[in-house]
């Protein structure tokens, strides 16, 4: 049973190119959380999604980021028109159940560089 | 903002040895901490969690003690061992209904062999 599948896990993008980071939840889990590290920092929560839903993206900034969870397929976070400050570690999580933070299974994470 | 604070970025530990993190709050709201341990180039690995109704919780070498009037919590490793090598995040959720985690800083524990 695979764990939460991130790729990529490196993506370099130039300034004002678009990125698209997919995660896959664990089998069962259809709770997604998505958290990004900026270096020296701690995780940060973004945004949080059920299928088709997002129930919560009060961690999400108001431009140039989005995120899905289709019906089908993985969950995506979008980042359009990146800037150098969009380089960061991104970590998408999984749980079977909804304010399931003791239920968190973190993917590997994929490193956005912009350069 | 910083809602949970990790005020130690590195701590260095002779294998055999205790390790103490300490992690503190400041939102009243926080009953629910957990540690994550992470390696370089992985994702945080759940290591132990306590809840406001308790003051300890203990797993195999590792202890989380919980001190609800200071905002404080600490994680023990003992012994610890060359493995136990890794950067520590001190995380805290208002647990019901809570969709997400408020993540310290890290520490980078380093044990010396």
């Amino acid at each position: 049973n695979a764990g939460v599948m991130q790729n990529p896990r490196h993506l370099v993008r130039r300034r004002g190119q678009e990125a698209r980071l997919r995660c896959s939840p664990m089998k069962g889990h259809s709770h997604v959380y998505w958290y990004r590290q900026l270096p020296e920092e701690g995780l940060k929560f973004m945004v949080y999604l059920q299928k088709e839903n997002i129930i919560d993206e009060s961690g999400m900034p108001k431009e140039r980021f989005s995120a899905e969870f289709p019906k089908e397929g993985p969950s995506i976070l979008r980042i359009q028109q990146v800037v150098r400050g969009d380089s960061a570690a991104y970590f998408c999580a999984s749980s079977p159940r909804a304010g399931g933070v003791d239920g968190y299974t973190f993917g590997s994470g994929t490193r956005l560089t912009v350069v | 903002d910083q809602q949970v604070k990790q005020n130690s970025p590195s701590l260095s530990v002779q294998e055999g040895r205790i390790s103490i993190l300490n992690c503190d709050y400041t939102n009243s709201m926080f009953d629910y901490f957990l540690w994550y341990k992470k390696y370089p180039a992985e994702g945080p690995t759940f290591l132990i969690s306590i809840s406001s109704i308790k003051d300890k919780n203990e797993d195999g070498r590792f202890t989380v003690f919980l001190n609800k009037s200071a905002k404080h919590l600490s994680l023990h490793i003992v012994p610890s061992q060359p493995g136990d090598s890794a950067v520590y995040f001190c995380a805290a959720s208002a647990r019901t209904g809570a969709n997400n985690l408020f993540f310290g800083t890290g520490t980078r524990l380093t044990v010396i062999p």
